[in-house]
């Protein structure tokens, strides 16, 4: 069974820098027959996607053009997870914060199936 | 980016009854790329359907969905009191991915 376990700070300050890690258990980072995704959820934007990575022979990463320059996405291989990390925060990036797997495995994908519990991250000084 | 709008914002139904959630697209999603979601509150999204009509593991049949194009709807046939909860729609068509605002059933 694949799991998420998330980890982070729930509160960070105005202008740092909000990171984040999904551990990944049941399956492996590296696997060509996913990707691994984060997402936010919050009252005023709803769910809204932030990025992906994955590996199809290499390493790709794609962005939210509405985070992109400001988002991070990594994987590590080592550990078995992946990280987010967003510079510049303030209050707007207050929100739920969930990674998810996206099963590709039958050569299409089949949606997020996999969730992380979520972390519930607070932007104030 | 591919705008979702669901409807109706909120369902009151009772027990039993059935349920007809709308998800609009503001250009067309292949069938293969619309997936729908419950979420119960303090919880993550849970993944009822991919490619806009196959159920995912574990879920019931009384969960349907169906559409194509612009134009998809699930149906929940007969209402359990677990199935009280929130409902997204989803396309990864295209990035970004992007979800619906959300359809809250509640108990009438």
């Amino acid at each position: 069974q694949v799991r998420l376990q998330q980890s982070g700070p729930g509160l960070v300050k105005p202008s740092q820098t909000l990171s984040l890690t999904c551990a990944i258990s049941g399956d492996s980072v590296s696997s060509s027959g996913v990707t691994w995704n984060w997402i936010r959820q919050s009252p005023s934007r709803g769910l809204e996607w932030l990025g992906r990575t994955y590996y199809r022979s290499k390493l790709y990463t794609d962005y939210a053009e509405s985070v992109k320059g400001r988002v991070t996405i990594n994987p590590d291989t080592s550990k078995n997870q992946i990280s987010l990390q967003m510079d510049s925060v303030t209050p707007e990036d207050t929100a739920m914060y969930f990674c998810a797997r996206d099963d590709y495995s039958r050569g299409y994908s089949a949606g997020f199936d996999v969730w992380g519990q979520g972390t519930m991250v607070t932007v104030s000084s | 980016e591919i705008v979702l709008t669901q409807s109706p914002g909120t369902l009151s139904l009772s027990p039993g009854g059935r349920a007809t959630l709308s998800c609009r697209a503001s250009q067309t999603v292949p069938s293969t790329d619309l997936a729908w979601y419950q979420q119960k509150p303090g919880q993550a999204p849970r993944l009822l359907i991919h490619s806009a009509s196959i159920r995912a593991t574990g879920i019931p049949d009384r969960f349907s969905g169906i559409g194509s194009r612009t134009d998809f709807t699930l149906t929940i046939s007969r209402l359990e009191p677990e199935d009280f909860a929130v409902y997204y729609c989803q396309q990864y068509c295209c990035s970004p991915r992007t979800f619906g605002q959300g359809t809250k059933i509640e108990i009438q």
